[in-house]
This record gives structure tokens, sequence and C-alpha cells, in this order.
């Protein structure tokens, strides 16, 4: 079945340590996102990428890394920069590059990450 | 500043009512918009788009309206079930590119 894997689904922390959340997709989208959702707050763009070798920051960038070496894989780092870096990560994928009138987005299930 | 509001943050019905969310947004030039459901510790699954042309889109039991002038969006549920307990998201296409402008969700909850 095509989808969207993310993993970890759980991953603790200690603070000053770098940790990299997996985000692997089978639906050969050339868009995908990662999404930080914290308690009470809707859903937050932290980078995305619209083509391989090309991302772009979304309204939270700061603290964070990815990479988009191939079509497939977009990981995301939490650097020991992010002051607050527990929360939930969702990564998704669309099927075009964010023309206007762009399709659905498709989500993955999610990593929850906690520092400790 | 382009802000999407969802009001109540949470509702509580019993099984078989139909019922309405409300999501508005503050800057009407939108590109489309969009309805998606989440489940406690799940990702979002998309549930009904909207192009700035439409004015509603249905699916099933789901009826979302659009009206840009008055910056408002509906998600009308008819005949609830338990099942439909979830958070219901609304996010604002503005300017291209996916770039989505996420509310803060309702969470429903269906009674049997």
């Amino acid at each position: 079945d095509g989808g969207i894997t993310q993993s970890p689904k759980y991953l603790f922390r200690k603070e000053g340590q770098n940790v990299t959340l997996s985000c692997e997709q089978n639906l050969n989208h050339d868009a995908m996102y990662w999404y930080r959702q914290d308690p009470g707050q809707g859903l937050r763009l932290i980078y995305y990428s619209q083509i391989v070798n090309d991302f772009q920051k979304g309204d939270i960038a700061e603290g964070y890394s990815v990479s988009r070496e191939k079509k497939e894989s977009f990981p995301l780092t939490v650097t020991s920069a992010q002051k607050n870096p527990t929360a939930f990560y969702l990564c998704a994928s669309s099927g075009d590059r964010g023309i206007r009138g762009a399709n659905v987005l498709t989500f993955g299930a999610g990593s929850r990450l906690t520092v400790l | 500043k382009q802000e999407v509001t969802q009001i109540p943050a949470a509702l509580s019905v019993p099984e078989g009512e139909n019922l309405v969310l409300n999501c508005s947004f503050t800057d009407s030039a939108i590109y489309n918009l969009q309805w998606f459901r989440q489940d406690p510790g799940k990702g979002l699954t998309s549930l009904l788009l909207i192009q700035s042309s439409q004015r509603e889109q249905t699916s099933g039991r789901l009826n979302a309206s659009l009206d840009k002038s008055s910056g408002r969006s509906t998600l009308y549920i008819a005949a609830s079930q338990p099942g439909d307990s979830a958070t219901y998201l609304c996010a604002v296409n503005w300017g291209g590119g996916n770039k989505l402008t996420f509310g803060t969700g309702t969470q429903l909850k269906v009674e049997l």
C-alpha cells in the first residue's frame, strides 16, 4: 500500500543531543513537508521541499535542519539549538509542487519526541 | 496576519445528532481550504478540500461549505456516530505551494 512512514514513533532525547526523524513515502509525490504539533496549538510548518535537492524554511525553522537527497525521503534533524523540542512531529507529502489548486496532503502517523 | 480560528475547542453530542463545526480565517484571498480528521496520537486524514472557486464539497455524511467574503467555512456532519469522535482541523492555503495554516481544531466526542 502506498503511504508515508515515519520512524521512530516515540523518541526520547537528552538535552544537548541532536536527533533525526525519518520520513519515507512511496507515493511518488514531489513535495514533502514537516509540521510540528503542540497541545492546544495548530500544526506549524517547519520545512518543506517541492523537489529533490531543494527545500525552504517554514514558519519555525530555527533549530531544525532537513535534507532531500532522494524523492522518497525527507529526514528532519532536531538540533540542540531547538529550545523546546518536545512535540509531535508530522511529515506530509503532496502530489504536485503546490501549484494553485494543489492536491490533498497525505500525512504520516507522526513521531513523538520527548526531551528528558 | 493570516490566522485560522476554530470554535469551539471541544464539543460533545449524543449519537445521531447533526452538527456543525466552524472555521474562520482572516484573509479572504485563499487558494483552497481543507478539513482534516485526527485521531488521538495519530496523523491527519484529509476529509474534504474546497477550492477558492467552490462553495461546497460533499463526501458521504460530510459537507463542507466555504464563504470567502465572510471568511468562514463549516463542516456539517450528518447523523453523527461514536466513530466520528476525533479532532477536526481546518487548514487554509493562502500562498500556494501547499503551505497550510492550521486552526487549533475542534475535539468532537459523540456519545452513545
